[in-house]
């Protein structure tokens, strides 16, 4: 596997439900975020960790929960979400927290129910 | 507050020339991007900007004008493959990337 990969590509839950996505990045990268992407609408941060730590938190609901055990890899954990919150998430990397660019995965497509 | 503006839709035709607009208004600047995306696809980056002028790469540049706060990607010789979503990013003062909602550019045979 070479670049940003994540899983699931596709995920639908309901409410109640309790689900995890994952992120790997394999360019020896320090800086992971997610991202979340809704129709028309610009890409918002969610978080970001540098080195292992959160540096970031753009004021996201409790609901969604991240974690990331080393500079590798990166989780979101959900549950008990809303409608609302059926987007793309997206997941990226850098090298660096001030980066020239950021290198992307192919994203989960969530759908809440 | 900050805002990235730019065309939500665009349609050109297939050889042809086409400008994608993008203006912001940010708590300071530390560089602008541009990343394509194509439909259920990851963005990936086109351009960086952070002195004005024009840079060119191949059949796509990009012009940035700080005093202005205005950049554009311009494509040339389009092909069909170039139908995507072209999103513009600045980076701000704390370099933190503010992100404009995207233009779809449709291209025609």
């Amino acid at each position: 596997e070479t670049g940003v990969t994540q899983t699931p590509r596709h995920l639908v839950m309901g409410m109640t439900n309790k689900k995890s996505l994952k992120c790997e990045q394999h360019l020896g990268h320090n800086a992971m975020y997610w991202y979340k992407q809704s129709a028309k609408k610009p890409l918002e941060l969610m978080f970001v960790y540098n080195f292992k730590e959160q540096t970031e938190n753009n004021s996201v609901p409790s609901r969604f929960s991240p974690e990331c055990p080393n500079s590798s890899h990166l989780f979101l954990h959900l549950h008990t979400l809303q409608p609302e919150d059926s987007a793309l998430y997206l997941c990226a990397s850098s090298q660096g927290r001030e980066p020239s660019e950021q290198y992307f995965g192919p994203g989960t497509r969530l759908t809440v129910t | 507050g900050q805002n990235i503006d730019q065309p939500t839709e665009m349609t050109a035709t297939e050889g042809a020339i086409v400008q994608i607009n993008c203006t912001y208004q940010t708590s300071g600047f530390n560089g602008l991007f541009w990343y394509q995306q194509h439909a259920g696809e990851a963005p990936t980056f086109l351009s960086y900007n952070v002195l004005d002028g024009l840079e060119e790469k191949g059949r796509f540049s990009s012009f940035l004008s700080r005093s202005k706060g205005y950049s554009y990607l311009l494509l040339k010789e389009l092909q069909m493959k170039d139908s995507a979503s072209y999103l513009c990013a600045v980076r701000d003062s704390n370099y933190q990337l503010i992100w404009g909602a995207g233009t779809k550019l449709i291209i025609k045979p």
